[in-house]
């Protein structure tokens, strides 16, 4: 079983370039997220989404964009990304249930120079 | 929000010793999760344990949600258990994000 995958695994940018990171899922899940960890730090929320075609705002969404346009897919973007954007990328889903724990793919290190 | 606080912060073991790790969050939860963080980066679900207790091997969990607290145990510890320990919790309705203490950073040396 795959069960949440992140591609790339890791990527280097220069200031201002764009890029998309993939999450793919084979569990049904109807809840996806991204996260972002720093140094010495958990993980922080960037944007959810609770279903096909729906996203919010987490804790840190600013200069990031994403879609869900398929249930088992949720993009994440950098328009023109950031020094302050170098940082190990996370992806997860879980059911829409109460009670169901969260999944996490292997992460995506992403640095911009 | 709600606040989540891990201690200790860095943990130094030798082989074999035992620990426990300790996570209390400021406010009431639907779930709470540990993860283990290897060398990798990986983070590896060790338990969903939004109350009671819970045993895996050498690892056991156990959380007392009304007073707000979950407890991380390990026995017998091993060098493959070095990495960062992590209790994360969901405070709200199914499908809110969970918000993640810092950590635990553990060492077992041989």
């Amino acid at each position: 079983n795959a069960g949440v995958t992140q591609t790339p695994k890791f990527r280097v940018l220069k200031t201002g370039q764009s890029m998309t990171l993939l999450c793919a899922q084979d569990m049904n899940h109807e809840y996806m997220y991204w996260y972002r960890q720093d140094p010495g730090m958990g993980l922080r929320l960037i944007h959810y989404s609770v279903g096909e075609g729906t996203t919010a705002k987490g804790e840190v969404p600013d200069g990031y964009n994403v879609s869900r346009l398929k249930k088992q897919n949720f993009l994440l973007g950098l328009e023109s990304a950031a020094p302050s954007q170098t940082s190990v990328y996370f992806c997860a889903s879980s059911w829409a249930d109460n009670n169901q724990p969260q999944h996490f793919g292997d992460g995506t290190r992403l640095s911009i120079l | 929000g709600i606040q989540v606080e891990q201690s200790p912060p860095d943990l130094i073991l030798q082989e074999g010793a035992n620990s426990t790790l300790r996570c209390n969050f400021s406010d009431s939860v639907n779930n709470l999760q540990w993860f283990h963080q290897n060398p990798w980066g990986q983070l590896i679900n060790l338990f969903y344990i939004p109350s009671g207790t819970k045993q895996n091997g050498r690892l056991s969990a156990t959380t007392v949600a009304t007073e707000r607290y979950s407890l991380l145990y390990i026995s017998s510890s091993q060098t493959t258990d070095s990495g960062v320990y992590f209790c994360a919790v969901e405070p709200g309705q199914a499908g809110t994000a969970l918000i993640f203490g810092k950590g635990t950073t553990l060492s077992v040396s041989s």
